[in-house]
């Protein structure tokens, strides 16, 4: 079965660093979604990306995240400036068009670290 | 905006009982759709079921079957046969249907559901 793939799975890093958390969306998909989990708590959207630019983003996707599809398969997220509470499980999902009610495949997530 | 609750935080159950899960959303939509998501402890997002706005059919799926109030804006997800391999956290989701396909989830905080042996 098709999966979403993120990488790396853990990642710690020190606060006021950039980081890049990395997705590979499943192939056919075209609708593409970063979504922030903070230990504990629930699960956030953040934003979402369609052919080659950002469709949605929420408040917590200020200026110091972005979100790329460089290549044609993979779909990053970048933070500028690691804070502490951006210490949280991120994860990647996708969507085929058109599928509407299948909802999304999620990635296993990335747990980030700010330390 | 839209809100998702989830007023129950753990519950539990012994093993084959079979357990109900409460879900309300607040939404002045009239097209969406509702999903139920589990995270076990590995922390992966697998999607148990769904639910278009527009079917007054509750969905189903294995033992996984849904109860879904629209005029209440409740949906609630039932569990028969509950299995060890059901524990973890449920989530209950939202997603409006605007046309131009990325809309995102809105989520509830979760209930943690463990099937006691």
């Amino acid at each position: 079965e098709p999966e979403v793939t993120q990488t790396p799975s853990h990642q710690v890093t020190q606060m006021g660093q950039e980081v890049i958390l990395r997705c590979v969306p499943i192939s056919n998909h075209l609708y593409f979604y970063w979504y922030r989990q903070i230990l504990g708590q629930k699960v956030e959207f953040l934003v979402s990306f369609y052919n080659n630019e950002i469709s949605e983003k929420s408040e917590i996707f200020d200026d110091q995240f972005s979100v790329e599809r460089p290549d044609g398969s993979n779909f990053t997220l970048k933070i500028r400036s690691t804070k502490l509470e951006d210490s949280a499980m991120y994860f990647c999902a996708s969507r085929e068009p058109g599928q509407w009610n299948y909802g999304y495949t999620f990635g296993s997530g990335t747990r980030l670290t700010v330390v | 905006a839209q809100t998702v609750t989830q007023s129950q935080p753990e519950m539990s159950v012994q093993e084959a009982e079979t357990v109900t899960l409460s879900c309300t959303y607040d939404t002045s939509e009239n097209n969406y759709y509702l999903f139920w998501y589990k995270q076990p402890p590995s922390r992966q997002m697998i999607l148990v079921i769904r639910q278009e706005a527009y079917k007054q059919q509750n969905a189903t799926e294995n033992r996984f079957s849904v109860n879904f109030q629209k005029a209440a804006k409740s949906f609630s997800l039932k569990i028969s046969d509950s299995q060890l391999g059901d524990t973890a956290m449920y989530f209950c989701a939202f997603m409006k249907y605007s046309g131009g396909g990325a809309d995102g989830l809105t989520f509830g905080k979760g209930t943690h559901l463990i099937i006691q042996p």
